[in-house]
């Protein structure tokens, strides 16, 4: 079964702490795609990161960096110095090979100031 | 660039009513998705097209829902009749798919439905 879980619904911090997301997924596919989506309050997603089955180098992304580790199936997003402007839904997504995205309940980030 | 465009973005109906809903994809994008957001049920892929033809239709709820992709510019999805049941926030969404996999998919900005 093609699965992801982000454990966590809601978070909450205070502007310019660090916050990590956490997305773990299933999946029997050796070959998959990992995504994460940001939803901010006027509500479309927007694309933030893909990485496939066979990179797990840790990308960094100006304050926003990426932990992939397959051992432990997980894809962990991490915003460094956090803003108000990061408040949104996030979402991990998984592509399982067969470009059908199946995404986490996503985690509601607030940022206050 | 022109993103993925959506319309209505907002619509309030009538229980009972035909809704329509509008995509027109990224141009040179040859496929198409079609996903329903609630609190309930979160990000559900409804339907999915590739080179104008349905590949998956299995998350389409029932026979009430039925989506189109005449050319490769345009896709409707279309509720008839609605029900209160169907409000949500319905995403278009396109990516070009190659040889490979993982071809990131990009969203519009939603549908918000509203049946009353």
């Amino acid at each position: 079964a093609q699965k992801v879980t982000q454990a966590q619904t809601e978070i909450s911090v205070v502007e310019k702490e660090d916050v990590t997301l956490d997305c773990v997924y299933e999946t029997r596919d050796t070959t998959y795609y990992l995504f994460w989506y940001k939803q901010p309050p006027s509500g479309e997603l927007v694309f933030l990161i893909r990485r496939n089955s066979f990179d797990e180098q840790n990308e960094i992304s100006g304050r926003y960096s990426w932990n992939f580790q397959k051992s432990t199936s997980s894809f962990n997003f991490t915003i460094t110095a956090s803003q108000v402007v990061d408040s949104a839904v996030y979402f991990c997504a998984l592509e399982p090979g067969a470009q059908k995205l199946v995404f986490g309940q996503g985690t509601r980030l607030t940022i206050n100031p | 660039d022109a993103g993925v465009i959506q319309s209505p973005r907002h619509e309030v109906t009538e229980m009972g009513q035909e809704v329509t809903l509008r995509c027109k994809p990224i141009s040179g994008h040859n496929s198409l998705f079609w996903y329903r957001q609630t609190m309930m049920r979160g990000l559900e892929l409804l339907i999915y097209f590739n080179n104008n033809v349905p590949i998956d239709d299995s998350g389409m709820p029932e026979d009430r829902f039925s989506a189109k992709m005449p050319n490769a510019s345009f896709s409707t999805l279309k509720i008839q009749p609605s029900e209160p049941r169907d409000s949500a926030v319905y995403f278009c969404a396109s990516s070009f798919k190659g040889i490979s996999s993982g071809n990131t998919i990009y969203f519009g900005e939603g549908s918000w439905l509203t049946v009353v």
